[in-house]
């Protein structure tokens, strides 16, 4: 198994660009999500999907778009970039949304917005 | 809110000692505390984690201690290596659903 893909690894971006941010499972897990990390902050939850056709917002989900139309993928769309959302970006995935389920990290996407 | 607060920000142990960490949190809606170990360049992974029916669970050199009453729980890493330089969230997860993380600790251990 590959795990949690993320692509791209580093990308640059224009004020006002648009972009997708691409995340693929190959574990068959229900259980998915998106978290900025930012230095001092930890991470936090952007939006997550409790399965297909199913998604909601975490903590920060402002400027931020998801749709899950099948188990495997989860992207993530910056409708119009901002400075602010300079970050690392990291998917995530679990088996189902339980108390006891590990969730796997992509290895993350690094964006700058300039 | 801040749910979770996390210390300290940057630790520095020497090879063989013990580093501490240490995180409170703000209510009782949690019922799962893991910590997450992140190398540079890569996402976390979960490192080991506790339920609040006990106060101490150890996995070879890792250990959280749980205080309860005191919404406090630590993780030590014993015998410190060079290796295990990297940073450390602890986490909480409760009825929400959600995974709430702590700010995160940098660790280094110097040879």
């Amino acid at each position: 198994n590959a795990g949690v893909t993320q692509t791209p690894k580093f990308q640059v971006l224009k004020t006002g660009q648009s972009m997708t941010l691409q995340c693929a499972q190959d574990m068959n897990h229900e259980y998915m999500s998106w978290y900025r990390q930012d230095p001092g902050m930890g991470l936090r939850l952007i939006h997550y999907s409790v399965g297909a056709g199913i998604t909601d917002q975490g903590e920060v989900p402002n400027g931020y778009n998801v749709s899950r139309s099948t188990t495997e993928d989860f992207p993530l769309r910056l409708l119009s970039a901002a400075p602010s959302q300079t970050s690392v970006y990291f998917c995530a995935s679990s088996y189902s949304w339980g108390i006891q389920e590990t969730q796997y990290f992509g290895p993350g996407t690094r964006l700058l917005v300039l | 809110q801040q749910q979770v607060k996390q210390s300290p920000q940057s630790l520095i142990v020497q090879k063989g000692g013990i580093s501490i960490i240490n995180c409170a949190y703000e209510n009782t809606a949690f019922d799962y505390f893991p910590w997450y170990q992140q190398f540079p360049g890569k996402g976390p992974a979960l490192l080991i984690a506790i339920r609040p029916d006990v106060s101490e669970k150890k996995e070879g050199r890792f250990t959280i201690s749980f205080n309860k009453s005191a919404k406090q729980f630590s993780l030590h890493i014993m015998d410190s290596q060079p290796g295990d330089s990297a940073t450390y969230f602890c986490a909480l997860f409760g009825n929400t659903g959600k995974l709430i993380f702590g700010q995160g600790t940098t660790l280094q251990v110097k040879p």
